[in-house]
């Protein structure tokens, strides 16, 4: 089946840009999901991007995908400390709809 | 109105009640999902609903008992719970079952004593 991995824990400073990656393993990936999670609350999807696409952008967050390193990450540019969260990384691949979900990385923003 | 609602926020319960959970959304939405999340973890799904029908069992213990009693209400019926089912349980829906584009709950905090 599909393996998701993310990095645990990624530090900022605020105003700077963040960075997180995310990889996975089966090639025949079709959907790819960010996902934020605040303390103590659900999920918000942030963004999601085809597999037939290398980019997308949505206001402070791009998303890059390398279809041939399997690897997505997500950028936000000008990081507030209002994006301290855990953010989620899923895919979606083969014949499922049922995304698999990386581990999360701990987005934390200093002042 | 892209809000889905979850209650009760907190529940405690022992291992011999029974209770229930309850989700609710007035989006349209006709796919309806129960996550399970623990603790630093990713959420596990553990049941789809498509109009209104069970779709997706992702082999939950029978003591997990799902019901779609409409197409806007979602409910999770607990009973003989075991304290490792403590976690943050999440409702979530999309416009169809694709998974794309899924609007959560807060989630409700179970802890089994």
């Amino acid at each position: 089946g599909e393996d998701v991995e993310q990095s645990l824990f990624l530090s900022v400073r605020e105003g700077d840009s963040s960075v997180i990656n995310c990889t996975y393993t089966d090639s025949s990936s079709t959907y790819l999901y960010w996902y934020k999670q605040e303390p103590g609350a659900g999920l918000q999807l942030l963004t999601y991007i085809f597999s037939n696409m290398d980019m997308k952008q949505d206001q402070r967050l791009t998303v890059l995908l390398n279809k041939k390193d399997k690897h997505l990450s997500l950028r936000i540019a000008d990081t507030q400390t209002g994006d301290s969260a855990i953010y989620f990384c899923a895919v979606v691949s083969g014949g499922s709809y049922i995304p698999t979900f990386g581990r999360g990385t701990s987005l934390i923003v200093h002042p | 109105d892209t809000e889905v609602t979850q209650t009760p926020k907190h529940l405690v319960m022992g291992m011999t009640n029974k209770k229930s959970l309850k989700c609710e959304q007035h989006m349209g939405h006709r796919a309806m999902y129960w996550y399970k999340q623990k603790a630093k973890k990713p959420p596990e799904l553990m049941f789809v609903y498509s109009y209104e029908k069970l779709s997706i069992n992702e082999s939950v213990p029978s003591r997990f008992s799902p019901e779609c009693p409409n197409s806007s209400l979602l409910n999770l019926h607990l009973h003989a719970l075991q304290p490792e089912d403590s976690a943050l349980y999440l409702c979530a829906s999309s416009q169809d079952e694709s998974f794309r584009e899924q609007y959560f709950g807060p989630g409700t905090r179970l802890t089994v004593t």
